[in-house]
């Protein structure tokens, strides 16, 4: 199993672009989570999913979009990309109830808004 | 809300010592679990050790144990026989059990290890 994996690794974005980072996981985990975390600062939900077509606000969610089509997938979109939004991404996943209450992370991808 | 307090940004310890983590969190919830993740320079979350609050035993994994205080709201991280490999970001976390929720984590602000040889 690959567990989650993200792309890009890392990327630049101009002021007013867009872009879309991947997240799969590969686990059948119900549950996924977008987090941001900031230099010398822990992480920060943006969004999270309870599963297929249904998404939620986290702490910080302006200026993001998700969706979930599908189980493994879930991307989170930037519209209109600020400097605030230089930061590195995590996406995250786990089971949604009983013993196996642990979030599992990917790589995370480093994101550069010049 | 719930709040995550690591008071030391910054710890070092020699190679095959003991080092011990700080954290606190505040919260009027009985029932909940803690965390402790590592992040090493490759930036992955990578899970260390979790500790139930219903749990009065202190949570061990290997070379890794923690001190759970729950009336002090006090849950530290002890690495003994420190090795090399240890040297990283570490975050505690907590979370609510769900009631038909997710599993939002809320993240302290880190604290960096190094590992000296």
């Amino acid at each position: 199993n690959a567990g989650v994996t993200q792309t890009p690794k890392f990327r630049i974005l101009k002021i007013g672009q867009s872009m879309t980072l991947q997240c799969t996981q590969d686990m059948n985990h119900n549950y996924m989570y977008w987090y941001r975390q900031d230099p010398g600062m822990g992480l920060k939900l943006i969004y999270y999913s309870v599963g297929a077509g249904i998404t939620d606000k986290g702490e910080v969610p302006n200026g993001y979009n998700v969706s979930r089509s599908t189980t493994e997938d879930f991307p989170l979109r930037l519209e209109l990309a600020a400097p605030s939004q230089t930061s590195v991404y995590f996406c995250a996943s786990s089971y949604s109830q009983g013993t196996q209450e642990t979030q599992y992370f990917g790589p995370g991808t480093r994101l550069l808004v010049l | 809300a719930q709040t995550v307090t690591q008071s030391q940004p910054e710890m070092s310890v020699q190679e095959a010592e003991t080092v011990t983590l700080s954290c606190t969190y505040d919260t009027s919830e009985s029932d909940y679990y803690l965390f402790w993740y590592k992040q090493p320079p490759s930036r992955q979350m990578i899970l260390v050790i979790r500790q139930e609050a219903y749990k009065q035993q202190n949570a061990t994994e290997n070379r890794f144990s923690v001190n759970f205080q729950k009336a002090a709201k006090s849950f530290s991280l002890k690495i003994s026989d420190s090795q090399l490999g240890d040297a990283a970001m570490y975050f505690c976390a907590y979370r609510t059990r769900p009631r038909g929720g997710s599993e939002k984590l809320v993240f302290g602000k880190g604290t960096k290890l190094t590992v000296n040889p």
